[in-house]
């Protein structure tokens, strides 16, 4: 089944602990994206990568890091989280940037 | 910078009825992209359209584009209870720093009563 997977699903930590979410999916798409989902704020787009090894900042890149070493996987990384982070996070992927993108399920972060 | 504004906030119809939300954006765009959400779920396409394109039916949804007046209109027609969701536009910037970027509106809230 094609799909875009995220783990963990629900994360609850505390300020400053690393974290990493993962994603993964299984449609060898190309472009792949973390969003971040704030009440009032619709979704804002933290990063997003056209292909292996290439990354670019979307609109709320602060505190983030993302790597993309192989096509299937783009993960999200919190170095240092801080509670303006808690949020519910999707990651996306899509064969081109400016083609329909297949959301994952999302994951729920809190950070006390 | 992009940014997308959807109108209304919130629309609450019966079924039967139809339902047309709205997106307007500020700079050009490669493509305009619709979504839906269930409540806290990921969010599933509906349906995308081009720059160069107008209009784009899939079934009961009717999306039209206006470059010149940079916007868009979603019509759902004869609404089910189960259109109920929160709807989104995505913004596909046309070029420049900005390619790649996909920025989201707000979002519509529609309820549909049975």
């Amino acid at each position: 089944e094609a799909q875009v997977t995220q783990n963990p699903r629900y994360l609850i930590t505390v300020t400053g602990k690393k974290l990493t979410v993962t994603c993964s999916q299984n449609m060898n798409h190309e472009y792949m994206s973390w969003y971040r989902q704030d009440p009032g704020l619709g979704l804002r787009q933290i990063y997003y990568s056209m292909n292996v090894e290439v990354t670019d900042k979307g609109d709320v890149p602060e505190g983030y890091k993302v790597s993309r070493k192989e096509k299937r996987n783009f993960p999200l990384i919190l170095e240092s989280p801080s509670p303006n982070q808690t949020s519910l996070y999707f990651c996306a992927s899509s064969f081109g940037g400016s083609h329909e993108q297949y959301f994952g399920p999302g994951t729920r972060l809190t950070v006390t | 910078s992009q940014q997308g504004e959807e109108d209304p906030q919130a629309l609450s119809i019966q079924e039967g009825e139809n339902a047309t939300m709205n997106c307007s954006y500020k700079t050009s765009i490669n493509n305009l992209q619709w979504y839906r959400q269930n409540s806290g779920r990921g969010l599933v396409h509906l349906i995308l359209i081009r720059s160069n394109e107008r209009e784009k039916h899939s079934g009961r949804l009717r999306v039209t584009l206006d470059t010149s007046k940079k916007s868009s209109s979603l019509l759902i027609t004869a609404s089910r209870a189960a259109d109920t969701a929160s709807y989104f536009c995505g913004l596909f910037n046309a070029g420049g720093t900005s390619y790649g970027k996909l920025t989201f509106g707000q979002g519509t809230i529609l309820t549909v009563h049975p």
